[in-house]
């Protein structure tokens, strides 16, 4: 069955420095994604972050990095030149198919990333 | 702002009321899903709409009901309630459910109380 697991109930960042969030995943899926959401305080699920099982390259957006070793099925999150408005819980997910040829999203447990100044 | 609105924020409801939660996107899209996030578990899908057609029901108990009456507009019906429904209750949009880079959007959710 398809998981993810964040073994990381909680962070602790300077500001200005880098952080790794850790994910790995379990699928027998040839094709797959894999995403990172940022949830604030407000609730809101903001997209950060996708990578798909046949990208070669790592992806990045802007601060942001996924380290994709797909031998270890591992996806972790790095932030770089963490800023005070980084705080919040990361959630990493991943595409799964369902009945009907459709595809779910499966989320992690979350890590709470608090950013010090 | 993301372009999918759902209200109310907030919701305290009692065992016996009937109350409704909605969700409007403005992207666009063509699939909807209700999450439900309780604390200290990972994200729960609960609805798949695709096309106002209902593609996924996981095992979710009859006091929701959902109803899709167009692309743009997804509701979550609510009656005698449990204290453990208690949750924030997250609605998401796509372009579609079926590729696997598919990006969903979300709402900021409604955090529902049940007394």
């Amino acid at each position: 069955a398809q998981k993810i697991t964040q073994t990381q109930p909680g962070m602790f960042v300077q500001e200005k420095e880098a952080v790794t969030l850790d994910c790995t995943y379990d699928t027998s899926d040839q094709s797959y994604g894999l995403f990172w959401y940022k949830q604030p305080s407000s609730g809101e699920m903001i997209f950060l972050i996708y990578q798909g099982s046949y990208d070669e390259q790592n992806a990045t957006e802007g601060r942001y990095s996924l380290n994709f070793q797909k031998a270890r099925k591992s996806a972790n999150l790095v932030i770089s030149a963490s800023q005070l408005g980084d705080s919040a819980m990361y959630f990493c997910a991943m595409s799964s198919p369902f009945s009907g040829g459709y595809n779910k999203l499966i989320f992690g447990a979350g890590t709470r990333l608090a950013v010090h100044p | 702002e993301t372009g999918v609105t759902q209200t109310p924020r907030h919701l305290v409801m009692g065992m016996t009321n009937k109350k409704s939660l909605k969700c409007e996107q403005h992207l666009g899209h063509n699939a909807m899903y209700w999450y439900k996030q309780s604390a200290k578990k990972p994200l729960e899908l609960m609805f798949v709409y695709n096309f106002k057609e209902q593609t996924e029901n996981n095992s979710v108990p009859s006091r929701f009901s959902p109803e899709c009456p167009n692309s743009s507009h997804l509701f979550l019906h609510l009656h005698t309630l449990q204290p453990e429904d208690s949750a924030l209750y997250l609605c998401a949009s796509s372009q579609d459910p079926v590729s696997d880079g598919v990006l969903q959007y979300f709402g900021a959710g409604t955090r529902l109380s049940v007394l």
